[in-house]
């Protein structure tokens, strides 16, 4: 119950092209969700994150998409460009615990 | 920008060593974290600590695991007799008390256990 589930592993997009990565989760005590990208060898970094009071989030080309009666939520890339070229980890945490359950994570290459 | 530094960035030690990783979180942060990373695996929670207290532990953060704020900068995680499994990115991450739960990691200290 305490796993955020992450689609796809990995993801190929032309630059230019939206990127959508998907999560899962079952513990309904989940009440804040981020997304970290990660680039090799360094620590995640916190991209945007969302509450289960809206539906959606935008910052920048970063969107959250958050369905809180499907408890699913997504990130988009809009406009993704081969800098965007990472892993990305959504996470969820709540509760009285503030610590992030991660998902497996999505490798993400952008192709020039 | 303030961040969270991680000192070494890469320690190698035998098997049943003892190994102290550190950290020095953003420095109005109060709630401090350790995260693990198997290599190509995803981030695992260890511990949290608030108020020179752990307020929560994972299954994995065993007795051969503490953590430590010596002072009023640095964050240790001692490992007290490693094993082979211990081999892993570890991460230390900080939150503010303002904040609902922003996590800032720092950039990880890779442990290899031979």
């Amino acid at each position: 119950q305490q796993q955020v589930k992450q689609s796809p592993q990995s993801l190929i997009v032309q630059k230019g092209g939206i990127s959508i990565i998907n999560c899962a989760y079952e513990n309904t005590a989940f009440d804040y969700f981020p997304w970290y990208q990660q680039f090799p060898g360094k620590g995640p970094a916190l991209l945007i994150a969302i509450r289960p009071d809206v539906s959606e989030k935008k910052e920048g080309r970063f969107t959250i998409s958050f369905n809180k009666s499907a408890k699913q939520f997504s990130l988009h890339i809009m406009d993704s460009q081969p800098g965007d070229s990472a892993t990305y980890f959504c996470a969820a945490s709540g509760g009285s615990a503030r610590q992030l359950t991660f998902g497996s994570g999505t490798q993400l290459t952008v192709l020039p | 920008e303030p961040e969270v530094t991680q000192t070494p960035s890469h320690q190698v030690t035998q098997m049943g060593q003892e190994v102290i990783l550190r950290c020095v979180p953003i420095s109005n942060h109060l709630y401090f974290y350790w995260y693990r990373q198997i290599l190509g695996q995803k981030v695992e929670f260890l511990v949290s600590f608030y108020n020179n207290e752990i307020s929560e532990k994972s299954e994995i953060f065993d007795d051969q695991f503490s953590v430590e704020r010596p002072d009023g900068s640095n964050f240790t995680l001692k490992i007290r007799s490693t094993k082979l499994e211990d081999s892993a990115m570890y991460f230390c991450a900080s939150k503010s008390k303002s904040s609902y739960n922003e996590q800032f990691f720092g950039p990880g200290t890779r442990l290899t256990v031979l």
